[in-house]
């Protein structure tokens, strides 16, 4: 169990620029969530994969968040046309299935759009 | 759908002294019941879980939490706090049948010597 990688762990990026966030979750976990933390708060949940399939967005996420899982590996993140208030830690985790399978947590990539 | 309330969003404490972390939720259907916990710079890690069964759970570094079904409530408790337990912790729920885990807005404790 080598835990779930994220990359970068910081990125700062000025106001309209697109980004885009690297998750490897633990090899045999075949689930992968997106969730999103701001300060005080607890984790958001944003977007939800069942192997390469991506079976639940936030409604709250606008159009200008994508991800994808291709072969149910990895996943990527996507945010087009950064806006201030994406700043944010973007946090991975992944579970085996099972529905009762606790979440386990990548460190996070902390976001700062200028 | 969900919700969780983490009655206290900063709970200061002297090293040694008991302290309770508490959760209320809110759900139409049944739901397993999780608090995570986050340490300066790290990611968030599982404390303890209640599935099913006895409605009092341990985890881990001592801390213990008590399903209360007729008050909603699953608070987390800990006899005695040192001072590497000072962090962010998240009281979380997950409907039974379901994957979306929802979270609280956190309580983080402070011990202080």
């Amino acid at each position: 169990d080598t835990g779930v990688s994220q990359d970068p762990r910081h990125k700062i990026t000025k106001r309209g620029q697109n980004v885009t966030f690297r998750c490897d979750p633990i090899s045999e976990h075949n689930r992968l969530y997106w969730y999103r933390q701001t300060l005080g708060q607890g984790p958001e949940f944003l977007t939800y994969f069942q192997n390469e399939a991506q079976l639940e967005k936030s409604r709250l996420l606008s159009d200008r968040f994508s991800a994808e899982r291709p072969k149910g590996s990895f996943s990527t993140l996507e945010i087009q046309r950064t806006e201030q208030g994406d700043s944010a830690m973007y946090l991975c985790a992944s579970s085996p299935q099972g529905e009762n399978s606790p979440l386990h947590f990548g460190n996070g990539t902390r976001l700062t759009v200028t | 759908a969900q919700s969780v309330t983490q009655l206290d969003s900063q709970v200061p404490v002297f090293e040694e002294a008991p302290v309770e972390l508490r959760c209320n939720y809110s759900s139409s259907v049944s739901v397993y019941l999780f608090w995570y916990v986050q340490y300066p710079n790290q990611g968030l890690q599982l404390l303890l879980k209640y599935l099913s069964g006895s409605t009092l759970v341990k985890g881990i570094n001592g801390f213990e939490a008590e399903f209360n079904k007729s008050q909603t409530s699953f608070h987390l408790r800990k006899p005695s706090v040192h001072i590497s337990d000072t962090a962010e912790y998240f009281c979380a729920v997950t409907p039974t049948g379901g994957f979306k885990t929802i979270f609280g807005a956190g309580t983080r404790l402070f011990v202080k010597a």
